[in-house]
C-alpha cells in the first residue's frame, strides 16, 4: 500500500528565509505532484514531476524529484508573506490503484513579515 | 491549463434535504473525474471514482446510496448528498484528468461548501 508522508506539518517562518518541505512515499510511483491550497479555497496545481532528478521552479518554489530515494522536495528561497498556504504533495497510485492520488497529509506554512 | 468548473461554491440547507453539486470541465473531455472530502485542516480524502457512462467506485466506508454521483456526459459529474446531516457539513472538492487515465494532468474544482445545519 502506497502512503505519502510530509514533513513538517507545520511551519512558521521569516520572510527572507529558506526552508524545505520533504515528501516520502513508500512505493514506487512515475508521477508527484506539488499542490498550493489557501484556506477556503480550492487547490492549486504547482509542480507535476514525472521522472527521476527532475527539477522544476517556479518563483521562490523549487520542487525535485529522486524516485530512488522516493523523495520529493519543494524548496523556498527567501520566502515573502504570499507564500503563507497549505501545500500537500500526492503520489500517483498507478494501475493498482485506478492512477488515484495518494496525498500527504500537507504542510501549513506561514510567513511572518 | 484546463479548466474544472464546480458549483454551487457554497450551500447551506437543513437536515433531511438534498445537495447536489455539479463538477463540469470546461474546455476537455473527462471520463474520470474524482470525488474529495476535506475535514477543516486535514487532506483530502477520496470519495469515490465516477466514470462516464458507469456506476461510480466508492472508496471503503463511504456509504453509495449517502452520495449519489452521476457522470452522464464527458464534461459532467453530479454529487448528490442525499438526506444531508450535520456530520455531512465538509469541503467538497471534484477533479478531472485530461488525457488518458494514466498520463493526463488532474485538475481541480473550485470546491464546494456544503453546512448542513
Amino acid at each position: 500500500e502506497l502512503k505519502v508522508e510530509q514533513n513538517p506539518l507545520f511551519l512558521s517562518m521569516q520572510e527572507g528565509k529558506n526552508y524545505t518541505i520533504y515528501c516520502n512515499y513508500s512505493t514506487t510511483s512515475d508521477r508527484l505532484y506539488w499542490y498550493r491550497q489557501d484556506p477556503g479555497k480550492s487547490l492549486e496545481s504547482l509542480f507535476v514531476l514525472l521522472s527521476n532528478g527532475a527539477v522544476k521552479q517556479e518563483g521562490r518554489l523549487m520542487a525535485s524529484l529522486d524516485t530512488k530515494a522516493r523523495l520529493s522536495t519543494l524548496h523556498i528561497t527567501a520566502a515573502v508573506h504570499d507564500l503563507s498556504a497549505t501545500y500537500f504533495c500526492a503520489v500517483d497510485g498507478g494501475a493498482d490503484s485506478n492512477y488515484q492520488l495518494i496525498w500527504g497529509a500537507g504542510t501549513k506554512l506561514i510567513i511572518k513579515p | 491549463g484546463a479548466v474544472v468548473s464546480q458549483h454551487p461554491s457554497w450551500v447551506i440547507c437543513k437536515s433531511g434535504t438534498s445537495v447536489k453539486i455539479e463538477c463540469r470541465s470546461l474546455d476537455f473531455q473527462a471520463t474520470t473525474m474524482f470525488w474529495y472530502r476535506q475535514f477543516p485542516k486535514q487532506s483530502l480524502m477520496l470519495m469515490a471514482t465516477s466514470n462516464e457512462g458507469s456506476k461510480a467506485t466508492y472508496e471503503q466506508g463511504v456509504e453509495k446510496d449517502k452520495f449519489l454521483i452521476n457522470h452522464a456526459s464527458l464534461t459532467l459529474s453530479t454529487l448528490t448528498v442525499t438526506s444531508a446531516h450535520p456530520e455531512d457539513s465538509s469541503f467538497y472538492i471534484c477533479s478531472a484528468r485530461e488525457g488518458g487515465v494514466n498520463t493526463g494532468e488532474l485538475f481541480f474544482g473550485e470546491g464546494s461548501r456544503l453546512t448542513v445545519l
